[in-house]
């Protein structure tokens, strides 16, 4: 079984630049979230879906950051324009929201984004 | 609100040594408790897991017991290897799928031979 996919593994921009990450969750996942991970801390919440809703936004900074779940499947983070202080890993997880893995949440390889 | 306190590293180790990695939670209600583990350049994966008072999660040879008396769920291992070197990562739950996770800071585990 494939796990969740995140795409750029890496990414450079300069500040003020738009910039996109891609996640494709793990088949038949409902639940979608987009975690950030600043360096040398814990992954916090930035958003959550339940298949193509938005459940819980509420710490996703409204005046840059936006994402979609288009369908319920995949999903796009974007920062419009991009901070210095939003260098950090983006990492997309999925779960099912039954059956005996219910709480179990499973983790892409993250996206590096350097803004400089 | 909710939240994770695990001990800071980094923890540094012989190979073959005892492990004990310090996590102890606030919450409101009884949630489920989670080790995580970031080997360097990959993804977290989850390393086990406890869902109730006195449950004992255990993979790979790590284990940890859910105490809700002193709110700990500590990681321990017996005989730590050099392949153990990674991240480990504390986190919480509320029992209601879906919800998001809470994680400590992490803490370093190096291991040497």
């Amino acid at each position: 079984e494939a796990g969740v996919v995140q795409s750029p593994r890496y990414k450079i921009i300069e500040k003020k630049q738009p910039v996109a990450f891609w996640c494709n969750p793990i088949s038949g996942h409902n639940t979608l979230y987009w975690y950030l991970q600043n360096l040398g801390q814990g992954p916090e919440l930035l958003i959550r879906y339940e298949n193509e809703e938005a459940v819980d936004d509420s710490q996703l900074p409204k005046d840059r950051f936006s994402a979609e779940r288009l369908k319920g499947v995949d999903s796009t983070l974007k920062i419009q324009p991009a901070e210095l202080g939003d260098s950090a890993v983006y990492l997309c997880a999925s779960s099912l929201d039954s059956g005996p893995s219910r709480n179990e949440q499973f983790f892409g390889p993250g996206t590096r984004l350097t803004v400089l | 609100g909710d939240s994770v306190t695990q001990m800071e590293g980094p923890v540094t180790l012989s190979e073959e040594a005892f492990l004990t990695i310090n996590c102890t939670y606030t919450a409101t209600g009884y949630p489920s408790l989670f080790w995580y583990v970031q080997y360097p350049g990959e993804g977290l994966q989850l390393l086990l897991k406890a869902t109730k008072a006195d449950d004992k999660g255990s993979n790979k040879g790590f284990e940890a017991t859910y105490r809700k008396e002193t709110t700990s769920f500590h990681l321990e291992k017996g005989s730590v290897q050099v392949s153990d070197s990674a991240v480990y990562f504390c986190a919480l739950s509320d029992r209601q799928a879906g919800t998001a996770l809470i994680f400590g800071k992490g803490t370093t585990l190096s291991v040497s031979s």
